[in-house]
């Protein structure tokens, strides 16, 4: 069974501090996606990775997938109150067709 | 990407009844996903639903409990059967894509006095 092991599970700091969020797994991924999502609203892809090692920038957010395709991670430089949400990373399992999501990291950012 | 409607947005309803909760997307998909999350926390994968063939349930998931419909490529239904206040939480569905990238609903919050 492939699992996802995401952390810190909860997350508040000020406006302007850095932080990482983690993914990590014993399983190799063939891809691995991150999500945010707001209250109210379904979660929202921001990046899908697909090559060990490949780094992607979004605006202030980094993410990177490790060498081995085994982990990720997502890290926002000068947080802003907008970043607040709940992040998810979703790897790209055995089957073609399924998801395995991570716990999920709640984060806010206090103005 | 791909915008998707739900209805309804959110429900009380009482316990032993039933709720149909409908997926509409504004183009064609071939694998359509009902996901259960309680607030703040992870998701939880109940079933795939294939138009044309009987919906793919998850461990811990039945059909009897959860039926599916998915009619045509655009549309899909979840009912929720016999409710209890256990099956209290937010359903959403999704629609996957290339790498399975998952485009979701806003939901269909649900409490079940």
């Amino acid at each position: 069974t492939q699992l996802l092991e995401q952390s810190p599970q909860f997350l508040s700091i000020q406006e302007g501090e850095n932080l990482t969020v983690y993914c990590n797994s014993s399983s190799v991924f063939s891809s691995l996606q991150w999500y945010r999502q707001e209250p109210g609203e379904g979660p929202v892809l921001l990046v899908t990775v697909v090559t060990g090692g490949e780094v992607k920038k979004l605006k202030r957010l980094t993410f990177q997938f490790g060498d081995a395709r085994k982990d990720s991670s997502l890290h926002i430089t000068a947080a802003q109150p907008g970043d607040t949400g709940l992040y998810l990373c979703a790897g790209q399992g055995d089957s073609n067709y399924q998801l395995i999501w991570g716990a999920g990291t709640k984060l806010i950012i206090k103005p | 990407s791909a915008v998707i409607s739900q209805k309804p947005s959110r429900d009380i309803c009482q316990r032993g009844t039933s709720l149909t909760i409908q997926c509409q997307v504004d183009s064609q998909v071939t694998m359509m996903f009902w996901y259960r999350q309680q607030p703040g926390q992870s998701l939880t994968l109940i079933a795939t639903a294939n138009q044309g063939s009987e919906a793919t349930y998850e461990s811990g998931f039945v059909i009897d409990k959860f039926p599916i419909s998915r009619p045509n490529l655009t549309f899909s239904t979840l009912t929720v059967s016999n409710m209890s206040p256990e099956d209290s939480s937010i359903y959403l569905c999704s629609v996957g894509t290339v790498y399975n990238e998952q485009f979701f609903g806003p939901g269909t919050r649900l409490t079940v006095l």
